[in-house]
């Protein structure tokens, strides 16, 4: 297991367009989150999940955010309708419960809404 | 409102010497702090954590110190090298055993200088 992965890297799209991101968590954690990082930022929270259960949402994930983790397993994250505010840096991070250690981060997918 | 704070965008020292990273809070139910670094075009890696119940951790070159009265914590790292260069980000949650969502501050550049 090499850590958190991320898909794609790197996306760039026209506005009103709608977009999917795909993220693979470390196989033992059950928890996942998503965060979106704008420059000269910190990571803001958007969602997380615990197994499937998606379980809080930020009030950045407006109507156009939608996220998922079937089975537990991987999540996507889909913008519908992109807006070029959506312009950021969207970051996946997991961790099991025990809080110890803090969460493993993905690379990240940076999105480009032009 | 920015419950995480980090007021210095950048930092520069020089090799060998102490690296000082500052960071404010502003709500008292932090009770578990923690540091990660992030290089170009990679996800933030965990560095360095304290609890409420501590007022010091240390791991190695990191020591992060925790004023809980002033609401201040801050990051040492003795001796710093060129490989420390990065960005800083300092994160807060409250609530052990919840959701594990963190509140992260703007981050600090730092430059090591060879």
């Amino acid at each position: 297991d090499t850590g958190v992965s991320q898909d794609p890297r790197h996306k760039i799209t026209k506005r009103g367009q709608n977009v999917t991101f795909r993220c693979d968590p470390i196989s033992e954690h059950n928890r996942l989150y998503w965060y979106r990082q704008t420059l000269g930022q910190g990571p803001e929270f958007l969602t997380y999940f615990q197994n499937e259960a998606q379980l809080e949402k930020s009030r950045l994930l407006s109507d156009r955010f939608s996220a998922e983790r079937p089975k537990g397993s991987f999540s996507t994250l889909e913008i519908q309708r992109t807006e070029q505010g959506d312009s950021a840096m969207y970051l996946c991070a997991s961790r099991t419960t025990a809080f110890n250690y803090g969460y493993t981060f993905g690379s990240g997918t940076r999105l480009t809404v032009v | 409102d920015q419950q995480v704070k980090q007021n210095s965008p950048s930092l520069s020292v020089q090799e060998g010497r102490i690296s000082i990273l500052n960071c404010d809070y502003t709500n008292s139910m932090f009770d578990y702090f923690l540091w990660y670094k992030k290089y170009p075009a990679e996800g933030p890696t965990f560095l360095i954590s304290i609890s409420s119940i501590k007022d010091k951790n240390e791991d190695g070159r990191f020591t992060v110190f925790l004023n809980k009265s002033a609401k201040h914590l801050s990051l040492h790292i003795v001796p710093s090298q060129p490989g420390d260069s990065a960005v800083y980000f300092c994160a807060a949650s409250h609530g052990s055993g919840n959701t594990g969502k963190l509140i992260f501050g703007q981050g600090t550049t730092l430059q090591v200088k060879p």
